[in-house]
């Protein structure tokens, strides 16, 4: 069945400094992969969307690859700011109809 | 931007008891609606799929009796949990994608926290 996995649960990184983080799937070859921030208690927020056909999206501070060879996207947050501190969430969709399959998330936590 | 509110943002209610939550696209038609639940340190997990005018399609494992779903117009659908109990305690989202829309973003709602005693 189809799968996608964010390979970790939490990253610490000290401010200033690049995070990226790791989504891989397996099982399907998805149209598109989207990332969104949750805060806590909050619903999750739209930041970027990849396509299968596009390598590379950039967004302000933000950057997201899409590398269909090694069924994966990274994430890129660079110059991280406190602020950034929150759950960054990979989903695509598995289906013609808009359907989303999420990732477990990652906890990111930027120290000043 | 496109905005989906939820109401209410949170509810505590007695075991045995019906809860329905409202989602709201603002500004925006939505033919569609998609409904997630979400429990503490875990991700989103879709429960069902609201359709304007027709009937709500279920992801596997989601009971269609406990969790009625009316999408009453291009702007509103409701889940309504039926007879709720402790395990149904959990974070309900909804999102909804731009009418017809389903290869971009999705716009979700704040969410709505269901605690039941």
């Amino acid at each position: 069945s189809q799968k996608i996995e964010q390979n970790s649960e939490a990253l610490n990184i000290q401010e200033g400094k690049t995070a990226t983080l790791t989504c891989n799937y397996t099982n399907y070859s998805p149209a598109y992969l989207q990332w969104y921030r949750q805060d806590p208690g909050r619903g999750p927020v739209f930041l970027l969307l990849i396509r299968e056909n596009e390598k590379e999206k950039r967004k302000e501070r933000l950057k997201v690859t899409f590398d269909t060879t090694l069924k994966q996207s990274l994430f890129h947050i660079t110059a991280s700011q406190p602020a950034d501190s929150a759950t960054y969430l990979c989903a695509s969709n598995y289906n013609q109809g808009g359907k989303l399959i999420f990732g477990q998330g990652t906890e990111l936590s930027v120290k000043p | 931007g496109a905005v989906v509110s939820q109401h209410p943002s949170w509810v505590i209610c007695k075991s045995g008891t019906s809860v329905k939550i409202e989602c709201r696209s603002l500004d925006f038609q939505a033919t569609t609606m998609f409904w997630y639940r979400q429990f503490p340190k875990q991700s989103l997990m879709l429960m069902a799929t609201s359709n304007e005018g027709s009937k709500a399609t279920y992801e596997q494992g989601v009971e269609k009796d406990k969790f009625l779903i009316n999408h009453a117009s291009l702007t509103l659908s409701t889940l309504t949990v039926t007879s709720a109990h402790p395990e149904d305690s959990s974070f309900y989202i909804c999102s909804a994608p731009r009418a017809g829309d389903f290869y971009n973003e999705q716009f979700f709602g704040p969410g709505t926290r269901l605690t039941v005693l």
